[in-house]
């Protein structure tokens, strides 16, 4: 099967630390990238990447970082820089950068306490 | 991207037609208009998009008003497994040095027994 696989479902980090949230996809895409979602909110774009060894900032990519090494993964890490983090976190693919659909993996729940 | 407006919530019967609507009065020229819905707690899945023309597939109907300040998505026979949350996006279509979905707060949905 094709498609989007994000883990940990749930994640669970004290103050801190850092945590990697891993995205990977088997579709072949070029382009990827992370939403943050607060609870009753609608997506903030992160980061994207178009290709790999390349990527850019989003709307809020201040305390965050990615990397983009292979074409089917495009980890995330929240820094302990990230004065809010705990959110529920979204990571899509698409063909290219501009104008197919995103697909969307299930997203991982990240609480920092 | 254009700004769009929905209203926050809406209800429907189980088997009737459940009408979405979507405001989007700044719209451009080459702006598309997008659909996605967001189940609880998943991630978005896309629904269908348009330009100026109806739309149909599989899940769903788009129609765009003559001026293309408005649409509506059209579930033809809504059950209860299209409760979720509804986002109007209004993309544009072309390289950009950001293309990104911008999903507002969307419609929550109930489709009722």
């Amino acid at each position: 099967d094709g498609g989007i696989t994000q883990s940990p479902k749930y994640l669970f980090r004290k103050e801190g630390q850092n945590v990697t949230l891993s995205c990977e996809q088997n579709l072949n895409h070029d382009a990827m990238y992370w939403y943050r979602q607060d609870p009753g909110q609608g997506l903030r774009l992160i980061y994207y990447s178009q290709i790999v060894n390349d990527f850019q900032k989003g709307d809020i990519a201040e305390g965050y970082s990615v990397s983009r090494e292979k074409k089917e993964s495009f980890p995330l890490t929240v820094t302990s820089a990230q004065k809010n983090p705990t959110a529920f976190y979204l990571c899509a693919s698409s063909i290219q950068l501009a104008g197919d659909e995103q697909y969307f993996g299930p997203g991982t729940r990240l609480t920092v306490t | 991207d254009a700004k769009t407006t929905q209203p926050t919530s809406m209800d429907c019967a189980e088997g009737r037609a459940a009408n979405l609507p979507c405001n989007h009065s700044t719209i451009s020229g080459n702006e598309y208009v997008y659909w996605y819905r967001q189940i609880h707690s998943q991630g978005p899945q896309y629904i269908i998009h348009g330009l100026k023309n109806n739309e149909t597939n599989e899940m769903a109907s788009l129609i765009i008003t003559e001026d293309r300040k408005s649409s509506t998505l059209i579930l033809p026979h809504a059950t209860l497994r299209d409760t979720a949350v509804y986002y109007c996006i209004v993309r544009s279509w072309g390289k950009s040095s950001g293309d990104k979905l911008t999903f507002g707060t969307g419609t929550r949905l109930a489709v009722r027994p």
